[in-house]
């Protein structure tokens, strides 16, 4: 079974460009979560889709990022325009639902971002 | 705001010395308890889940244990390929909330 594939790996930048990233998840989960994780700091959650609804984006850093599932399979976030503080590894995960007990998130291996 | 802190930041063993690694979190209901190791450039693997105060899990040379307010995730005899960083990551009302990391070395 294919895990949760990111494209770009890599992705180099200069400020005030538009970057958008990609997300396929798991086949069959329906859950799809973003994270960030910037230099010297802890991962930290962005948002959540169930399916094509944005179940949770309370951590978005601001409304210069926007993130899609069309149809509720891949997952775009585009940031747009980008900074220098947007700098860092963009992590997506998936799961698949559960009821009750909290879901086992799988991740993929990231795309490392670096604004100039 | 739930917080996950983990400990040391930093740990280097011989081979075969056995240690633990210690996360403490902050949640009130705790939905699961995770853990995962990182290796340089890849994602974070599944390790483990934890649900409630007293459960164990094993695999291999590894054993998460959980309480009321600690998960420990013990190494018995490690071996040079376990090197890695290891996160921990609480879920209550939100989604994970991860530690910062033990970055782990185990010298041959």
């Amino acid at each position: 079974e294919a895990g949760v594939t990111q494209f770009p790996s890599h992705s180099v930048i200069e400020k005030g460009q538009t970057v958008t990233l990609r997300c396929d998840p798991i086949s069959g989960h329906d859950n799809l979560y973003w994270y960030r994780r910037v230099m010297g700091k802890e991962i930290k959650f962005l948002l959540h889709f169930v399916k094509e609804s944005k179940q949770d984006e309370s951590g978005m850093p601001n409304n210069r990022f926007l993130a899609e599932r069309t149809g509720g399979t891949y997952s775009t976030l585009k940031v747009q325009p980008a900074e220098l503080e947007d700098s860092g590894v963009y992590f997506c995960a998936s799961s698949s639902w559960t009821s009750g007990t909290a879901d086992t998130q799988y991740f993929g291996p990231g795309t490392r971002l670096t604004v100039l | 705001e739930d917080q996950v802190t983990q400990s040391p930041e930093a740990l280097r063993l011989q081979e075969g010395e056995s240690s633990s690694l210690n996360c403490s979190y902050t949640v009130s209901g705790l939905r699961g308890l995770f853990w995962y190791r990182q290796d340089p450039g890849k994602g974070p693997e599944f390790l483990f889940t934890l649900y409630s105060a007293g459960e164990e899990k094993e695999k291999e040379r590894l054993k998460a244990t959980l309480t009321k307010k600690e998960s420990f995730l013990h190494i018995t005899a490690p071996k040079p390929e376990d090197s890695a960083t290891y996160l921990c990551a609480e879920e209550g009302n939100t989604p994970l909330v991860f530690g910062k990391g033990t970055r782990l070395s185990v010298i041959a």
